[in-house]
């Protein structure tokens, strides 16, 4: 079936790069997200990228899709304590309603 | 983030209680969905209702009832729940579009239940 998969931990220093890694299954996922969650809340979209494009930048944020692999990754350049969180890939397909498959997480950490 | 709201935000219920989760959308959407998000398990997908009309329910025990009223409100109405099914429920909501435009979901902050 369909699957995401990611690394369930990150240990960075701040003012450092952050690579989060993702792998996805279906290959006829049609956007790939990642999602955002601090302690407390739901989730919140950071970015996406639709799976014709192989970059994307938004500020501190570069995503990467390896289409050919089914690899995503997200770059947070500059790393602050405030990016302590867990973050979340998915992948979905274009129209009607958005299917999300979700991977396990990412959590975060950013120390001095 | 306002545009979708969750009451209540922490819930502790015993196994013979029943209570309602409320999901309310304030962005125009016509999709909204319930995921359970626990320790164990990455995001679950439960149920999705698509222009008012459910559209997937992912093998979720009886014992989780969802109703959708409108196109704003989204509940979740539970009984004779399980300790296991203690959780974070989250809700989310988008647009249903024709062809491939994006749509992207948005979440609200979450019921945090405990079932004791």
């Amino acid at each position: 079936g369909e699957d995401v998969e990611q690394s369930l931990f990150l240990s960075v220093r701040e003012g450092d790069s952050s690579v989060i890694n993702c792998t996805y299954t279906d290959s006829s996922s049609t956007y790939l997200y990642w999602y955002k969650q601090e302690p407390g809340a739901g989730l919140q979209l950071l970015t996406y990228i639709f799976s014709n494009m192989d970059m994307k930048q938004d500020q501190r944020l570069t995503v990467l899709l390896n289409k050919k692999d089914k690899h995503l990754s997200l770059r947070i350049a500059d790393t602050q304590t405030g990016d302590s969180a867990i973050y979340f890939c998915a992948a979905g397909k274009r129209g009607g309603y958005n299917k999300l498959i979700f991977g396990a997480g990412t959590r975060l950490a950013v120390h001095p | 983030e306002t545009g979708v709201t969750q009451t209540p935000r922490h819930l502790v219920m015993g196994m013979t209680n029943k209570k309602s989760l409320k999901c309310e959308q304030h962005l125009g959407h016509n999709a909204m969905y319930w995921y359970k998000q626990s320790a164990k398990k990455p995001l679950e997908l439960m149920f999705v209702y698509s222009l008012e009309e459910r559209v997937e329910n992912n093998s979720v025990p009886s014992r989780f009832s969802p109703e959708c009223p409108n196109s704003s409100h989204l509940f979740l109405h539970l009984h004779t729940l399980q300790p296991e099914d203690s959780a974070l429920y989250l809700c989310a909501s988008s647009r249903q579009l024709q062809g491939g435009s994006y749509n992207e979901q948005f979440f609200g902050p979450g019921t945090r239940l405990t079932v004791l």
